[in-house]
């Protein structure tokens, strides 16, 4: 268990490019959960799987955006046509089925910088 | 609506003073749970305590200790002779629902506070 992982960890791209960013969770964990985080914020949540469905997603998650996660493993999310308003962090986060002591592991985010 | 608020921007100490970081909640539901994070440098959120709502007790862990208390709507965090390696952002979060029947529902986070620890 080398807990979450998300790759790339910066990313620097053009406005209107495409970029995609990818969550490994931890292997067991069947829920997966991306957050972005803005300079100076707390992270706010855009969406959330469980195994491969997509269960729900914030107003925050525009049409250029889209989550997937094919098999209930790794995650991708792709933003296209890039805008400066999404210079952020994005945080990747996976939880187990909830037993008793249940909780969420953060991986170390990938950093967008929209130039 | 759920919203957590933690109005404390920045905080910044002298070492081993004590301190204590305000976290407010909303929600309208009765059964939930508050977390803290805290975010070093690096980035990665690491996780310090959980409580859920029906569990008022506070709760010390070494130099930290929590103050849940539902009348008031808050769960404070305080830290006990900080130290520098205590320096980072802390955020407070809020998950509604029954996650033993739900599932690990989303977070909702405060704003965080820096804590800054002056040698």
């Amino acid at each position: 268990d080398t807990g979450v992982s998300q790759d790339p960890r910066h990313k620097i791209t053009k406005r209107g490019q495409n970029v995609t960013f990818r969550c490994d969770p931890i292997s067991e964990h069947n829920r997966l959960y991306w957050y972005r985080q803005t300079l100076g914020q707390g992270p706010e949540f855009l969406t959330y799987f469980q195994n491969e469905a997509q269960l729900e997603k914030s107003r925050l998650l525009s049409d250029r955006f889209s989550a997937e996660r094919p098999k209930g493993s790794f995650s991708t999310l792709e933003i296209q046509r890039t805008e400066q308003g999404d210079s952020a962090m994005y945080l990747c986060a996976s939880s187990v089925r909830p037993a008793l002591n249940y909780g969420y592991t953060f991986g170390s985010g990938t950093r967008l910088t929209v130039v | 609506a759920q919203k957590v608020t933690q109005a404390q921007t920045e905080i910044s100490v002298v070492e081993k003073e004590d301190v204590t970081l305000d976290c407010v909640y909303e929600t309208r539901d009765t059964t939930y749970y508050l977390f803290w994070y805290k975010q070093p440098p690096s980035g990665e959120l690491v996780f310090l305590i959980r409580r859920n709502s029906f569990d008022e007790q506070n709760e010390i862990s070494g130099r930290y200790s929590w103050n849940f208390q539902k009348s008031t709507s808050s769960f404070n965090f305080t830290i006990t002779a900080s130290q520098v390696v205590d320096s980072a952002v802390y955020f407070c979060a809020l998950s509604e629902g029954r996650p033993l029947i739900q599932g690990a529902q989303k977070l909702v986070f405060g704003q965080g506070t820096r804590l800054t620890i002056n040698p």
